[in-house]
C-alpha cells in the first residue's frame, strides 16, 4: 500500500529565508505527487503536482518541488518565503493506475514565519 | 468553471443524534466524489469514496454512511452520533481521468 511521510511536523522561518519541505513516499508503481496547502479552518488548495516529465516542477505563489525517484522524495520549495505562506502543508501521492483514484495524504508540516 | 460546495461550515451536535453533511459539485458531470476525516494536527484520511451514482465504498470502519442519491451529490451521514466524531470533514471531486482533487471549505464538526 501507498504511504507518504513528511518528517518535519513543524517548521519555522524568518521571512526572505528559504523554504524546503520534506516529503517522502512508498508507491509500487508510477506515483503521481502533490504538494497542497491548508489554512486554518479552510480546505485544502493545490500548489502543484507531478505526473511525468521534467522532475522539477513549478507551482503556484512562487513554490517549486523536485521529484528524485532514486530518494523516493518530492520535496517542496520556496526561495524567499513570504509572511503569507504560513500554513499547513500537505504531500500526496496518487493511485491513478486504479479506478479508486484516491489521494493519501501525509500527516503534513505546519510553516510559521517569523517577521 | 467547476466549483465544490459543503455545507454547513460548522455544526455542534449532541451526542446521540443524526447527522447528514452534504457536499455539491458544479461545472463537471459523472466525478469522483471523496469524504476525508482530518483530526487535529493530523493527515488527512479517506473514508469514503464513489466513482459513480449509488456506488460507495468505505475506506475505515467507523460510525458514518455515505451516499450518492445525485452524480454530484455526495452526503455523509450518521445515526447516532459519538464524541469520536467530532473531526474536520473535507468533501473532494477529480476527474475520472485521475487528476489531482479539488476540495471543498470543510464542515467542523463538534458532538458535544
Amino acid at each position: 500500500a501507498q504511504s507518504v511521510t513528511q518528517p518535519d511536523i513543524h517548521i519555522t522561518v524568518s521571512e526572505g529565508a528559504s523554504l524546503e519541505l520534506r516529503c517522502n513516499y512508498s508507491y509500487g508503481a508510477t506515483p503521481y505527487l502533490f504538494w497542497y496547502v491548508q489554512s486554518p479552518g479552510q480546505g485544502l488548495q493545490l500548489l502543484l503536482k507531478y505526473f511525468s516529465g521534467d522532475t522539477l516542477v513549478q507551482g503556484i505563489k512562487g513554490f517549486e518541488a523536485e521529484f528524485k525517484r532514486s530518494q523516493s522524495s518530492f520535496n517542496l520549495r520556496k526561495p524567499s518565503v513570504h509572511w503569507s505562506d504560513a500554513a499547513e502543508y500537505f504531500c500526496a501521492v496518487g493511485e491513478m493506475d486504479t479506478g479508486r483514484r484516491a489521494l493519501t495524504f501525509g500527516s503534513g508540516t505546519r510553516l510559521q514565519v517569523q517577521p | 468553471s467547476q466549483t465544490i460546495h459543503q455545507w454547513p461550515a460548522t455544526l455542534v451536535q449532541p451526542v446521540g443524534s443524526p447527522l447528514s453533511l452534504e457536499c455539491t459539485v458544479e461545472g463537471t458531470s459523472n466525478p469522483n466524489l471523496y469524504w476525508y476525516r482530518q483530526a487535529a494536527g493530523r493527515g488527512l484520511q479517506l473514508l469514503f469514496y464513489s466513482v459513480g451514482i449509488g456506488q460507495i465504498s468505505s475506506e475505515v470502519p467507523q460510525n458514518l454512511s455515505a451516499s450518492r442519491p445525485q452524480d454530484r451529490q455526495f452526503i455523509l451521514s450518521s445515526k447516532k452520533l459519538l464524541l469520536s466524531d467530532s473531526s474536520f470533514y473535507l468533501c473532494a471531486w477529480s476527474d475520472h481521468g485521475g487528476t489531482e482533487a479539488f476540495f471543498g471549505q470543510g464542515t467542523r464538526l463538534t458532538v458535544v
